[in-house]
């Protein structure tokens, strides 16, 4: 497609329920992130994948979330047991590699009530 | 620590005013810095970066070593820049953790 997509656009699920995210980047980027923004706040860097290279990890909040990415395309953001803090707007974006210079997509709005 | 502050929630001018909207940043080293913006209902874009120089929508950003500050200005502000906008850091280590500031909603009145 012609820019990041991200589906679904809106998500409402149960406190305790698992949930998948997924991220659509722009063909033959080859970098992908995923940020989160909480209400009020600035967006929180959680996972950056770049090729083939091991995934930073370093920004996921707990072990319940978890990401993936096959090869240069799709990656899928899982939140198991979703608690409510983890209500936010989840952010994908992609590049052909360093910082996400200006392709985002339009955001997951997670709520869990 | 790394850190990206942004002052103020909120800044309102007229139409026509200067803006100039803040941001500090914490970082040892030579960070790359980055301006987005988010219209209303639309995604976040890049704005500009201080390694490019440009002037983007009237709008410059001149990266401070000594005040460890990466402002955004422009001169007169018109209504279609009323949006929220982010500061970014990006360390020079790490070409993947872009470091955001909380924001700044921009509101231009008529």
């Amino acid at each position: 497609g012609a820019g990041v997509s991200q589906s679904p656009s809106n998500k409402v699920t149960e406190k305790g329920k698992d949930v998948e995210l997924r991220c659509d980047p722009i063909s033959g980027h080859t970098a992908l992130y995923w940020y989160r923004q909480r209400l009020g706040q600035g967006l929180e860097f959680l996972i950056y994948f770049q090729g083939n290279s091991a995934p930073d990890k370093s920004g996921l909040p707990s072990d319940r979330f978890s990401a993936e990415r096959t090869g240069e395309s799709v990656s899928t953001l899982t939140i198991q047991r979703t608690q409510q803090e983890d209500s936010a707007v989840y952010l994908c974006a992609s590049s052909l590699g360093g910082a996400p210079r200006g392709f985002f997509g339009q955001g997951t709005r997670l709520t869990v009530v | 620590a790394q850190r990206v502050t942004q002052p103020e929630k909120l800044l309102s001018v007229f139409k026509g005013a200067p803006v100039e909207l803040k941001c500090n940043y914490s970082y040892s080293g030579s960070p790359e810095l980055f301006w987005y913006v988010q219209y209303s209902r639309q995604r976040l874009q890049l704005l500009l970066r201080h390694i490019s120089r440009e002037s983007i929508k009237g709008f410059t950003a001149d990266l401070n070593k000594g005040e460890t500050s990466f402002h955004l200005k422009k001169p007169f502000a018109q209504e279609e820049d009323s949006a929220m906008y982010y500061c970014a850091l990006l360390p020079v280590s790490n070409t993947g953790k872009l470091i955001f500031g909380q924001g700044t909603t921009l509101q231009v009145k008529p």
